[in-house]
């Protein structure tokens, strides 16, 4: 079965220090692979994704991600993270004979200043 | 550009009413459409998905029904509500055509409370 995998309910980051949220992922075939941000109460907004190329992507806000098939993972990042950045994180996989993205049970970021 | 817009953004239903959400999207034609659950641990599940009138796949039994009456409203109905619906509903969009990894946009949501 198809599935992704947030490995971290919360990640705490002090404002200014690099961050990692971790996704593995688990799809046949080539993945196409995503990260979305939620605000409180609010819709998942899109940061960036990957289907084919480079394996660094540049997204949305400073975010980027890379991709690594060999441990299947496509962590997202950021070099100087803001509290502004606190949010919950979705990484999604699809691909292969998944017609529809599978998203992860999402990371809570936390920046504190 | 293209634009999502859900309705209502909040919801008290008792148990045992109907529930009506109702979704449009702007600026495309023909899209994919999703209607997904978000429960209060955060996960995010697949109701259903259009790929066009009339045509809706559900991804999971339920208690919930959808309906797509013209090429970008995605009606979410249910004739009885039960307590366990209780959630935040996201409408969503991509272009249309095969999976081909489109983006999924998201609408801002509809909290909905069974009481």
């Amino acid at each position: 079965a198809q599935s992704v995998a947030q490995p971290e309910d919360q990640v705490n980051v002090a404002e200014g220090n690099p961050l990692t949220v971790k996704c593995t992922y688990s799809v046949s075939g080539n993945p196409y692979l995503f990260w979305y941000v939620q605000y409180p109460n609010r819709g998942l907004q899109f940061l960036l994704k990957y289907i084919t190329g480079d394996n660094l992507v540049k997204g949305s806000y400073g975010f980027e991600a890379e991709f690594n098939k060999s441990q299947t993972s496509f962590h997202l990042k950021k070099p100087s993270a803001l509290v502004s950045d606190s949010a919950l994180y979705f990484c999604a996989a699809g691909g292969g004979s998944q017609g529809n993205l599978i998203f992860g049970k999402g990371t809570k970021l936390s920046v504190k200043p | 550009s293209q634009t999502i817009h859900q309705w209502p953004a909040t919801l008290v239903q008792p148990v045992g009413s109907p529930l009506s959400l109702e979704c449009t999207v702007e600026g495309t034609s023909n899209p994919n459409l999703y209607w997904y659950r978000q429960a209060a641990g955060r996960g995010l599940q697949l109701l259903f998905y259009s790929v066009g009138i009339g045509q809706i796949s559900s991804e999971v039994p339920q208690n919930l029904s959808a309906s797509r009456p013209q090429d970008r409203q995605f009606i979410l109905s249910s004739k009885k509500l039960l307590l366990s619906d209780s959630g935040f509903y996201l409408c969503a969009w991509s272009v249309s055509g095969g999976w081909s990894g489109n983006t999924i946009y998201f609408g801002e949501g509809s909290w909905l409370t069974v009481v």
